[in-house]
């Protein structure tokens, strides 16, 4: 079966540094992968989606990174900032509205 | 980007009564909307995919009796929690997306749902 497993639930850096969450998937051929932010008792924000045939989408301090081969996408945080305290979760899908299939999220503290 | 609305944001009510809970696209029209489940610490679970006009597709071990949903309008879906009890508390949260080549979704604030 399908599985998506975020590898740290819980993740503590100091403020300025680059936060990395990692994503590893099995037994799926996505071909978009989805990171969202999500606060305590808020539904999930949407924040970036790369494709299948890219290696790493950009978006301010957020970069992602998607390697197929490894099955494996890398979210970092440059110069995180206590706002970035939140959990993050990784989603994949096929596209066109096809099934989305969420992580079990990691939980990011940036300590002041 | 595109906005969804769910409402009530948090509900209490008596074990064997029925909830509805809703969720609107305000500014544009989602023929599609996926709702969710959540339990504490866990991550997003997809209990079923409502399509505008026809009937929901609900997942696996999903009692589609229990919870009953309507995608009446393009900018409406209700989720209703029948007879609830007490293991149906849980944050029930909505999405929907205005991009069908990515599904890229945008989600509502959420329901919490509590049943005494």
């Amino acid at each position: 079966s399908q599985k998506i497993e975020q590898n740290s639930e819980a993740l503590n850096i100091q403020e300025g540094k680059t936060a990395t969450l990692t994503c590893n998937y099995t037994n799926y051929s996505p071909a978009y992968l989805q990171w969202y932010r999500q606060d305590p008792g808020r539904g999930p924000v949407f924040l970036l989606l790369i494709r299948e045939n890219e290696k790493e989408k950009r978006k301010e301090r957020l970069k992602v990174t998607f390697d197929t081969t490894l099955k494996q996408s890398l979210f970092h945080i440059t110069a995180s900032q206590p706002a970035d305290s939140a959990t993050y979760l990784c989603a994949l899908t096929s596209g066109g509205y096809q099934k989305v299939t969420f992580g079990t999220g990691t939980k990011l503290q940036v300590i002041p | 980007g595109a906005v969804v609305s769910q409402h009530p944001s948090w509900v209490i009510c008596k074990s064997g009564t029925s909830v509805k809970i809703e969720c609107r696209s305000l500014d544009f029209q989602a023929t599609t909307m996926f709702w969710y489940r959540q339990f504490p610490k866990q991550s997003l679970m997809l209990m079923a995919t409502s399509n505008e006009g026809s009937k929901a597709t609900y997942e696996q071990g999903v009692e589609k009796d229990k919870f009953l949903i309507n995608h009446a309008s393009l900018t409406l879906s209700t989720l209703t929690v029948t007879s609830a009890h007490p293991e149906d508390s849980s944050f029930y949260i909505c999405s929907a997306g205005d991009r069908v080549d990515t599904g890229e979704l945008f989600f509502g604030e959420g329901s919490r749902l509590t049943v005494l």
